[in-house]
């Protein structure tokens, strides 16, 4: 199994452009999540997705789009990238709604210029 | 509003226990769970705790307590390789996700 996976790992944009944050897993995981990450802030939520279907907002959703195409992928749209949003992006996906673990893809590294 | 609170900075030298402590304010709590990343790298789960408590994973152990909206993680026999950021995360509703706390940068020397 490959568990959580990420493309692309790292991505410059300029300010204005768009692109879509990919993420799968492979465990039949139920619950999908969007975590942002930047220094000192540890990782916030910008959306989730319960189940295959649902999508719902987290901490910081604001500039960002969300689609949870299927049981494994949920994907993560910047449409018009702002130097605000230069954040590593984590992936994470849990069995269940309320279980226990977690786990994290590799993480995609954003730079908007 | 909710928040997670926990050191930002501990230091220790190989061997030795370390505690880190996180403290929160939630509206609600299904459990605290404690995260390992290291440098550029995914967070790993290490533990959860739903009831008070003492949980033992080898040399890490998590703790919790309810009545006093207190965790803390403790690791014995410190290792390099330890050296990492340590995160506490509440779920604060069931089928929702974590509120992370801003992560402990465990620095272990020789």
């Amino acid at each position: 199994n490959a568990g959580v996976t990420q493309t692309p790992k790292f991505q410059v944009l300029k300010t204005g452009q768009s692109m879509t944050l990919q993420c799968a897993q492979d465990m039949n995981h139920n619950s999908m999540y969007w975590y942002r990450q930047d220094p000192g802030m540890g990782l916030r939520l910008i959306y989730y997705s319960a189940s295959e279907g649902t999508t719902d907002k987290g901490e910081v959703p604001n500039g960002y789009n969300v689609s949870r195409l299927n049981k494994r992928e949920f994907s993560l749209r910047l449409e018009s990238a702002a130097p605000s949003q230069t954040s590593v992006y984590f992936c994470a996906s849990i069995e269940a709604s309320g279980g226990n673990e977690q786990f994290f893809g590799p993480g995609t590294r954003l730079t908007v210029l | 509003g909710q928040s997670l609170e926990q050191p930002s900075e501990v230091t220790a030298v190989e061997g030795a226990i370390v505690q880190i402590n996180c403290t929160y304010q939630t509206s609600g709590f299904y459990g605290l769970s404690w995260y390992q990343q290291h440098d550029g790298g995914a967070p790993t789960f290490l533990s959860y705790n739903a009831l008070d408590g003492l949980e033992e994973t080898g040399r890490f152990s998590s703790f919790l307590s309810r009545s006093d909206s207190y965790g803390y993680l403790l690791l014995q026999e410190l290792q390099m390789k330890d050296s990492a950021s340590y995160f506490c995360a509440v779920a604060n509703q069931a089928g929702t996700a974590l509120i992370f706390g801003k992560g402990t940068t465990l620095s272990v020397s020789s």
